[in-house]
């Protein structure tokens, strides 16, 4: 199985901040990653898809970038109600999918 | 606009059996791929396995494997996950996940379900 890992586990950022969060596959996984943003309480929103395309109306404030091992989830400048609990999820070779461990989002 | 509408809050004893529906509106039912996911309280998500109802064949995770039965109803526009044997550790919500970006594949999970608590308790 391929393993997705993710860091930092946890982050605390102030409004306005960049905030960048990785992802690295165990294997190449060419750009069959997509990221998601979970509230509390709530179901997993999909934010990014095939690496680094917008799902629609997700403000352009998110993306992501990267390809074969090594991904990137950027805020460029993060808002409150960014905050969530956001992970990365391969595709390639399934199954199965997996997803990374998930990265806790806090306002400092 | 596709929507995912899953049954009720379960309560369950160890060593029984669970099924959880999800039933589908809006879109293409038959060319997307269904996918469950479960989260443990606290914890982060675990995909269980899919199925792309046209082919009718669901394909699970290692762990699941054997304990676990993904099936469709193409006529209700249902999805269904079972889970037998059941043990405390199940205790989690259960979310079935529709593809949107691509379809006879399992790709993306763009499309979510509500969620639905499985609690096993004796």
């Amino acid at each position: 199985d391929i393993q997705m890992t993710q860091s930092p586990s946890s982050l605390s950022a102030s409004v306005g901040d960049r905030v960048t969060i990785t992802c690295q596959a165990s294997q190449d996984i060419r750009n069959s990653l997509n990221w998601y943003q979970q509230k509390p309480g709530k179901a997993p929103k999909l934010l990014i898809y095939d690496a680094f395309n917008l799902e629609t109306g997700v403000p352009s404030r998110f993306s992501g970038s990267g390809s074969g091992t090594d991904f990137t989830f950027t805020i460029s400048s993060l808002q409150p109600e960014d905050i969530a609990t956001y992970y990365c999820q391969q595709y390639d070779n399934v199954p199965p999918v997996t997803f990374g461990q998930g990265t806790r989002l806090e306002i400092k | 606009q596709v929507q995912l509408v899953q049954s009720g809050a379960e309560v369950k004893k160890p060593g029984s059996s669970v099924k959880v529906s999800c039933k589908a509106s809006g879109g293409d039912f038959s060319s997307y791929a269904i996918s469950w996911v479960r989260q443990a309280p606290g914890q982060g998500l675990e995909w269980m396995g899919g199925i792309i109802p046209m082919f009718g064949t669901a394909n699970y995770a290692q762990h699941f494997q054997g304990r676990v039965s993904i099936t469709t109803d193409e006529s209700t526009r249902t999805a269904y996950m079972e889970v037998t044997s059941l043990r405390f550790e199940d205790t989690a919500v259960y979310y079935c996940a529709r593809s949107k970006t691509m379809d006879f594949a399992v790709a993306d999970m763009g499309y979510w379900g509500q969620g639905t608590l499985v609690t096993v308790s004796s």
